[in-house]
């Protein structure tokens, strides 16, 4: 079993719909849970950060963690054509500079017009 | 502001040769990670490094593979003897002190081996 488990679609959905992105994970020491986004070909690009369990939106972006069930989600608002991309969720155990990050493999966005 | 630079943006070097991939963190980021993006999956850790120090190695191969962040200049990932494994995306990433859950990319580095 991955350490952290996420599907890579693609997942396609009409412009204005509200997207749910998903990761689940083994290691029950991850503390720290991220969010990135990459565009094709480019460096991921951070989203949003949480640590523990709970929620926080930022715009239109919402993440979500749930440790008991060892489950993090990403909701995406009026989803935007500029929002197709690659979806990587990203883990540490620790915070501070640490350690490195554990990534899932990413899903592939795609947002229709 | 410049944010993370890497060079060259796509390497191709071919098998046996030595392959350097450079890394020039933010303004101000004392921290730098090195990342391997093999196609179809996802970003693998591979070194931590602090200024001329090396904090975490784990994911790094055995053999070949070394890292360096020296006091002046860039963070250097250098790959030795490469083979066609090695082809894939390195990433840099840095952090400010203290907070390695804001790492910044870079645009990564592409190596071809041929």
């Amino acid at each position: 079993q991955k350490e952290v488990e996420q599907d890579p679609g693609p997942l396609s959905v009409p412009e204005g719909a509200i997207v749910s992105l998903n990761c689940t994970y083994s290691n029950s020491a991850f503390q720290y849970f991220m969010w990135y986004r990459q565009y094709s070909r480019k460096g991921p690009e951070l989203l949003m950060y949480t640590y523990s369990s709970g929620n926080k939106e930022d715009g239109r972006f919402t993440a979500q963690v749930d440790k008991s069930s060892k489950y993090i989600s990403l909701f995406i608002r009026d989803s935007q054509p500029s929002d197709s991309a690659t979806y990587l969720c990203a883990m540490s155990a620790r915070g501070g500079g640490a350690d490195g990050l554990t990534f899932g493999k990413g899903t592939h966005l795609i947002i229709q017009p | 502001n410049a944010g993370v630079m890497q060079n060259p943006r796509h390497l191709v070097r071919r098998r046996g040769q030595e392959a350097r991939l450079r890394c020039s963190p933010m303004k101000g980021h004392s921290h730098v990670y090195w990342y391997r993006q093999l196609p179809e999956e996802g970003l693998k850790f591979m070194v931590y490094l602090q200024k001329e120090n090396i904090i975490d190695e784990s994911g790094m191969p055995k053999e070949r593979f070394s890292a360096e962040f020296p006091k002046e200049g860039p963070s250097i990932l250098r790959i030795q003897q490469v083979v066609r494994g090695d082809s894939a995306a390195y990433f840099c990433a840095s952090s400010p002190e203290q907070s390695n859950t804001e790492a910044f990319f870079g645009q990564g580095t592409r190596l071809t081996v041929v």
